[in-house]
């Protein structure tokens, strides 16, 4: 089973921030924190990813507790173009990379 | 720069044929993967080779084989193919490290008949 948790579905107005959450309670002390969304039927884009300290690019923020049980990606001003399966998993140091159902993200005009 | 290539982009087959799905990159990766997507859910990993040699097994790997064939090239085969292998299949490839992000290819949608 995935080690991560995420709500299935969130609505966000556009021009607005979406903030999407994830639970990673078992999270070893090595392990990264990626994100990744997918548009339609498209291979999985990269986002951004993290081991304890915030992160920021481009495309979003990453905001990682202090106990890395839990993070939030932020997309600073969602547009219509954002609406996707935004997916979050942490690697396992056997190199096991195994993706959850994500979170189906609505951008609304 | 390629990155992740897959072939065939679409294929159709009937119950029982078999096949290859090959997949390739060229990002000198050690790592490659391969997911499938039924409709309206997430990735499920088939098989992983963390390095050219190795392969092992992912959450569905039954009535799937594969073959690390260089550093370049991961092959999934489906021996005698069933309607349940319907899917969308993903190929991906990372360096062999934590703080490596994965890297896919556009997919091979199979319908199996």
């Amino acid at each position: 089973d995935a080690k991560t948790t995420q709500p299935p579905s969130m609505d966000c107005a556009e021009g607005r921030a979406a903030n999407l959450p994830c639970n990673h309670s078992t999270i070893s002390g090595n392990e990264y924190v990626y994100w990744y969304r997918q548009i339609h039927s498209q291979g999985p884009q990269y986002i951004i990813h993290g081991l304890k300290n915030n992160e920021t690019n481009e495309m979003a923020s990453l905001i990682i507790t202090e106990d890395r049980k839990s993070s939030t990606l932020i997309l600073p001003h969602a547009t219509l173009r954002d609406t996707a399966v935004y997916y979050c998993i942490v690697r396992f140091r056997d190199d096991k990379i195994i993706f959850g159902k994500g979170t189906r993200l609505h951008i609304l005009p | 720069n390629a990155g992740v290539t897959q072939t065939p982009k679409f294929q159709v087959l009937k119950t029982g044929q078999s096949m290859t799905l090959q997949c390739a990159q060229d990002m000198n990766h050690n790592s490659m993967y391969w997911y499938r997507q039924d409709p309206g859910m997430g990735l499920r990993l088939i098989y992983y080779s963390a390095s050219e040699g190795t392969t092992d097994k992912g959450e569905v790997p039954n009535g799937y084989n594969v073959s690390r064939l260089n550093k370049r090239e991961f092959s999934l085969r489906l021996e005698s193919a069933a309607p349940s292998q319907t899917s969308v299949y993903f190929c991906a490839s990372s360096d062999r490290s934590y703080n490596s992000p994965l890297h896919f290819g556009n997919g091979t949608r199979l319908t199996v008949t």
